[in-house]
């Protein structure tokens, strides 16, 4: 069954830290990319990946970090830097080429800052 | 930039009634258009799009949007909505295959019994 899959659900943790959080797809799809979800704010782009190796910063990167190291996975680390890392991070991945490609989310990683 | 705005925060509607979610965007090109839906706790999904073609498009769950390109809007609307539509609903925009998405700040959806 395909789809994207993200870890954990739901994390704590204490001001300080990093975390990183996982998204795995096996929808043989090129780009992957994660949102962050306030409330009332929509979803805004922290970074995207179109290929393995090579990734861009979206609107809202600083205090985050992310690797393509592999097609499926996509992790991205919440760094300490974050000021107001508190959010519902969304994980989604399309097809680079062809006519506007769709957009497959994962159920998201709530993260709460202690 | 591209902006996509939707008026209606949130949008309280009883049970069999009908429905529009407005969505406006700013572009000076074509663009592909797309309304997604996230049911509480959970990831989106994608309910319809406009590519080309046909202004009218329609999901198979009794949603359709109609794009409108003089008004630059493609609202969503369902003539008579059931208790399982309560969801927040966002409208998204892309310019061509290889630019980013932009979202709107999503409608938040409540059908009341």
């Amino acid at each position: 069954d395909g789809g994207i899959t993200q870890s954990p659900k739901y994390l704590f943790r204490k001001e300080g830290q990093n975390v990183t959080l996982s998204c795995e797809q096996n929808l043989n799809h090129d780009a992957m990319y994660w949102y962050r979800q306030d409330p009332g704010q929509g979803l805004r782009l922290i970074y995207y990946s179109q290929i393995v190796n090579d990734f861009q910063k979206g609107d809202i990167a600083e205090g985050y970090s992310v690797s393509r190291e592999k097609k499926e996975s996509f992790p991205l680390t919440v760094t300490s830097a974050q000021k107001n890392p508190t959010a519902f991070y969304l994980c989604a991945s399309s097809f680079s080429q062809g006519p506007a490609g769709e957009l497959f989310f994962g159920e998201g990683s709530r993260l709460t800052v202690l | 930039a591209q902006s996509v705005t939707q008026l209606d925060s949130q949008v309280p509607v009883f049970e069999e009634a009908p429905v529009e979610l407005r969505c406006n965007y700013s572009s000076s090109v074509s663009v592909y258009l797309f309304w997604y839906v996230q049911y509480p706790n959970q990831g989106l999904q994608l309910l319809l799009k406009y590519l080309s073609g046909s202004t009218l498009v329609k999901s198979i769950n009794g949603f359709e949007a109609e794009f409108n390109k003089s008004q630059t809007s493609f609202h969503l609307r369902k003539p008579s909505v059931h208790i399982s539509d309560t969801a927040e609903y966002f409208c998204a925009v892309k310019k061509t295959s290889y630019d980013k998405v932009i979202f709107g700040p999503g409608t938040s959806l409540s059908v009341i019994p």
